[in-house]
């Protein structure tokens, strides 16, 4: 079975620091990982996307993550935050058993100016 | 290019009522999905088409749910006689991949459903 578990429910960084997200995983094949965000009265856009090629992912707007098997973990890093990274962001998993996809509880990110 | 839509954007409905929200996903998508989210809550995946093929409705909560996309393009998820906790704002996405590992999903705005 899978499941996500997004770490933080809220985290708060100033502008210019780094961000870090964290999320572990459960599944039972090689899953397929993703960072969704979600602003505001916006739709769900996709930041980068993991499918068992390179460990570490580059994504949009300078996030990356980084896959680690042994820690079941996909944790979102960006090195300095903006203001405009405000937002909701969902770890995702899927596996190759089926097409269900599992989200996590999402975590809202604060940037203070 | 024109993205994924969803109608209505907002729907309120009297405990009891019949509801159907369409999804129009991308052109040519081969696959289409099913969200719930809840207030304050991840999307729960609720069903997946394949073409006009449901190949996966383990989400669905119950029998009041019931999805349909007959041509393979449009879709539509029908409540019947919806219930109080049935308010959440229901999510639909399309993929251009048939296949076991997914890719990119592509997101509609949402409907939100209220039931009163």
């Amino acid at each position: 079975a899978q499941s996500v578990t997004q770490l933080d429910s809220h985290v708060s960084v100033s502008e210019g620091t780094p961000v870090l997200l964290r999320c572990n995983y459960s599944s039972s094949y090689s899953p397929s990982l993703f960072w969704y965000v979600q602003h505001p009265n916006k739709g769900l856009q996709l930041l980068l996307k993991y499918t068992s090629a390179a460990t570490l992912v580059k994504g949009i707007n300078g996030f990356e993550a980084e896959f680690k098997k042994s820690e079941t973990s996909f944790h979102l890093t960006k090195p300095s935050a903006h203001m405009s990274d405000a937002a909701e962001y969902f770890c995702v998993v899927s596996d190759g058993g089926g097409f269900k996809t599992i989200f996590g509880a999402g975590t809202r990110l604060f940037v203070k100016a | 290019g024109a993205g994924v839509s969803q109608s209505p954007r907002y729907k309120v409905a009297k405990r009891g009522q019949d509801v159907a929200l369409r999804c129009d996903p991308i052109s040519g998508h081969v696959s289409l999905f099913w969200y719930q989210q809840a207030l304050g809550q991840g999307p729960e995946f609720l069903t997946y088409f394949q073409n006009e093929a449901q190949l996966d409705k383990s989400g669905l909560p119950s029998d009041r749910f019931f999805a349909e996309r007959p041509e393979g393009s449009v879709s539509t998820l029908k409540i019947q006689r919806t219930q109080q906790e049935d308010s959440a704002v229901y999510l639909c996405a399309s993929s251009h991949v048939a296949d076991r590992r997914p890719y990119e999903q592509y997101f509609g705005p949402g409907t939100r459903l209220t039931v009163t």
